[in-house]
């Protein structure tokens, strides 16, 4: 069974900065792309971020170009977003998601909560 | 970037009744689009990708088709589960992945 856990979500100050991982497990991590999703409260999904399998391509959305950073290591199944800077807007829920392409993101975690607040 | 505009944002329905939903590219994505159904606090999941082919263990009652810009979610006979939002998303040419702003199925 497929399985994304995210973690690393919580409430930071703006300015600050996170660092979020996504453990996965029941599927072989280093054939997957992958992406990070999020979604403000009672808002829709914006994409964040995207790693192809081997971390070499690596894409952002222009809202967190320059402040965060995603990265992997598929000797440990997981995918990471460091952020920096992080801003009031920034607040959300933070999805991993898995891809094969030029298949969608097929499987989603359970998603992070980030709060930015003073 | 691509824009995804769904129709309506919102709307009433009864169990039983046939929804169906809408979406459109701002640009063509032949047959590069995805559909999720998402419920309060849980994470999307996938119903529909390619535009019509129904992911493993989705029931029956959800079809998609279009191709293009313009791209329809159908369910056939909505079941209680099925009141939840409903997010399109174009997997063409990224980045940006981008999604439609959803659409909200509620109780009447």
């Amino acid at each position: 069974e497929v399985q994304l856990v995210e973690s690393g979500g919580g409430l930071v100050q703006p300015g600050g900065s996170l660092r979020l991982s996504c453990a996965a497990s029941g599927f072989t991590f280093s054939s997957y792309e992958m992406n990070w999703v999020r979604q403000a409260p009672g808002k829709g999904l914006e994409w964040v971020s995207y790693i192809s399998s081997s971390g070499s391509t690596i894409y952002y959305a222009d809202s967190v170009k320059g402040r965060f950073t995603i990265s992997r290591d598929n000797a440990k199944n997981s995918l990471y977003l460091q952020m920096n800077s992080l801003r009031a807007e920034d607040t959300a829920v933070y999805y991993c998601a898995r891809q094969a392409r030029p298949g969608p993101t097929s499987d989603w975690g359970q998603g992070t909560l980030v709060t930015v607040s003073s | 970037a691509i824009r995804m505009t769904q129709s309506p944002s919102s709307f009433s329905a009864s169990t039983g009744d046939r929804v169906t939903i809408t979406c459109r590219a701002s640009q063509g994505i032949s047959s590069y689009l995805a559909w999720y159904q998402q419920k309060p606090g849980k994470a999307p999941k996938l119903l529909i990708y390619a535009a019509s082919t129904l992911q493993s263990g989705v029931p029956s009652r959800f079809s998609g088709s279009g191709s293009g810009t313009d791209f329809t979610l159908t369910i056939s006979c909505l079941q209680s589960e099925d009141f939840a939002t409903y997010y399109c998303q174009q997997y063409y040419s990224y980045p940006p992945l981008t999604f439609g702003g959803g659409t909200k199925v509620e109780i009447k």
